[in-house]
């Protein structure tokens, strides 16, 4: 299977900083990955698929980038509902394999 | 809007059978494009993709969990279910019905994992 690797597994921001969270394919996975938010209790929410398109009502101060290995989640500026954690999500080969999740906290 | 919602015992006993029905509501769980999926997230721990079925009835199952799970669609009800034998205490954790999709992207085809029910927790205990 192939391993998704995220970077890093917490970090702490403030409202309006931009964050960058990464992840990498054990192999290239062209831009087959996902990008989901959970907040505590709840179900993940689909942010990005393809590795950069933006799911419909989504903000649009999140964005990802990247294709083979190296993936980027960004948000632009920070925002209260954005405390959560992220995970990414490689659907390039079954079984599908999420990272192990980024937390981010409130500075 | 689509939405699912998971059923099925809180609680099971250890080496019996973990039983899970998702209804899907919004749409119809028979068109194409879509692949009926189980996801899993064991307590304070990341996400463990378990499996699809296709309405046609292909399936495909985590490798480390294949020899005992089955994904099956049951169409006249728009529901799928998740069947996982011989239960450990490793089996405890919320486990979501997702909606798995296909369609056009930039670069292609690209897949996703668009809907999500809200979770339920089974717990396996004596």
């Amino acid at each position: 299977a192939i391993q998704m690797t995220q970077s890093p597994s917490s970090l702490s921001a403030s409202i309006g900083d931009r964050v960058t969270i990464t992840c990498r394919a054990s192999q290239g996975i062209r831009n087959e990955l996902g990008w989901y938010q959970q907040k505590p209790g709840k179900a993940p929410k689909l942010l990005i698929y393809g590795a950069s398109n933006l799911q419909s009502g989504v903000p649009s101060r999140f964005s990802g980038s990247g294709s083979g290995t190296d993936f980027t989640l960004t948000i632009s500026s920070l925002q209260p509902e954005d405390f959560a954690t992220y995970y990414c999500l490689q659907d390039y080969n079954y079984p599908w394999t999420f990272g192990q999740g980024t937390k981010v906290e409130f500075k | 809007q689509v939405q699912l919602q998971e059923s099925g015992p809180g609680l099971v006993k250890p080496s019996q059978t973990l039983s899970l029905t998702c209804t899907v509501s919004g749409g119809s769980i028979s068109s194409g494009g879509y692949y009926w999926t189980w996801i899993r997230q064991h307590p304070g721990k990341g996400l463990e993709w378990i499996g699809y079925s296709y309405y046609r009835g292909s399936t495909y199952y985590n490798p480390s969990l294949q020899s005992r799970v089955t994904i099956s669609v049951d169409t006249s009800e728009n529901q799928f279910s998740l069947n996982l034998t011989s239960v450990s205490a490793a089996d405890t954790a919320v486990y979501y019905c997702v909606r798995g999709s296909v369609g056009t992207c930039s670069g292609g085809t690209c897949s996703s994992l668009d809907f999500w029910g809200q979770g339920t927790l089974v717990t396996v205990t004596p």
